[in-house]
């Protein structure tokens, strides 16, 4: 089944614990991207990732890192977490450079940072 | 950079009746603008797109509508039903641009 996995679907964590969220694509996306849903404000990207070793900001980059050494994984990493991070996160990947085709989302990470 | 309005932020209909979401945007060279719904607990699924070189798509009881002049688009759900209920967000981007911007959603509930 053509999927993107994204764990864990829950994680609550400390101020300034270092994390990591997991996204794995099974359908050979070039393009994957990771967005923060907040009430009222919609979806906006974090980072995206045109290609293996490509990588780039998005609109609310800060206090995020991401790294794509394989084309199929493309993780989250919080190196030192604040509250302002609590938020609903969606890694998402598409065939091409660019969102110009259908995006599939993983189900979603909810992390709260206490 | 892009800026996709969308309203209302909250809908509320009868059973059967039709619901209509709209969004508009700000740079005229997006030329893809896709729908996403996104049940409780999960991600946004895409249920319909157009691209700029067409007005109106239909499929079954979703069409969506373009106005590229007045740089709008809309969501047309028809005979809605109460698995219809979720979160719709619009979306605009321009091909050779990595930024798809995303509306602020639509929060639908259908009453049986």
């Amino acid at each position: 089944e053509a999927q993107v996995t994204q764990n864990p679907r829950y994680l609550i964590t400390v101020t300034g614990k270092k994390l990591t969220v997991t996204c794995s694509q099974n359908m050979n996306h070039e393009y994957m991207s990771w967005y923060r849903q907040d009430p009222g404000l919609g979806l906006r990207q974090i980072y995206y990732s045109m290609n293996v070793e490509v990588t780039d900001k998005g609109d609310v980059p800060e206090g995020y890192k991401v790294s794509r050494k394989e084309k199929r994984n493309f993780p989250l990493i919080l190196e030192s977490p604040s509250p302002n991070q609590t938020s609903l996160y969606f890694c998402a990947s598409s065939w091409t450079a660019g969102m110009n085709t259908e995006a599939f989302f993983g189900q979603g990470t909810r992390l709260t940072v206490v | 950079g892009e800026n996709v309005e969308q309203h209302p932020s909250t809908l509320s209909v009868q059973e059967g009746d039709s619901a209509v979401i709209k969004c508009t945007y700000s740079d005229s060279a997006s030329n893809y603008f896709p729908w996403y719904k996104q049940e409780l607990g999960k991600g946004p699924q895409l249920i319909i797109d157009i691209r700029s070189n067409v007005g109106e798509k239909k499929d079954q009881r979703i069409a969506v509508t373009l106005n590229k002049t007045a740089k709008h688009f809309s969501l047309h759900i028809t005979e809605t039903q109460p698995e219809d209920s979720a979160v719709y967000f619009c979306a605009a981007s321009e091909t050779y641009n990595n930024d798809m911007r995303f509306g602020a959603g639509t929060r639908l509930t259908v009453k049986p």
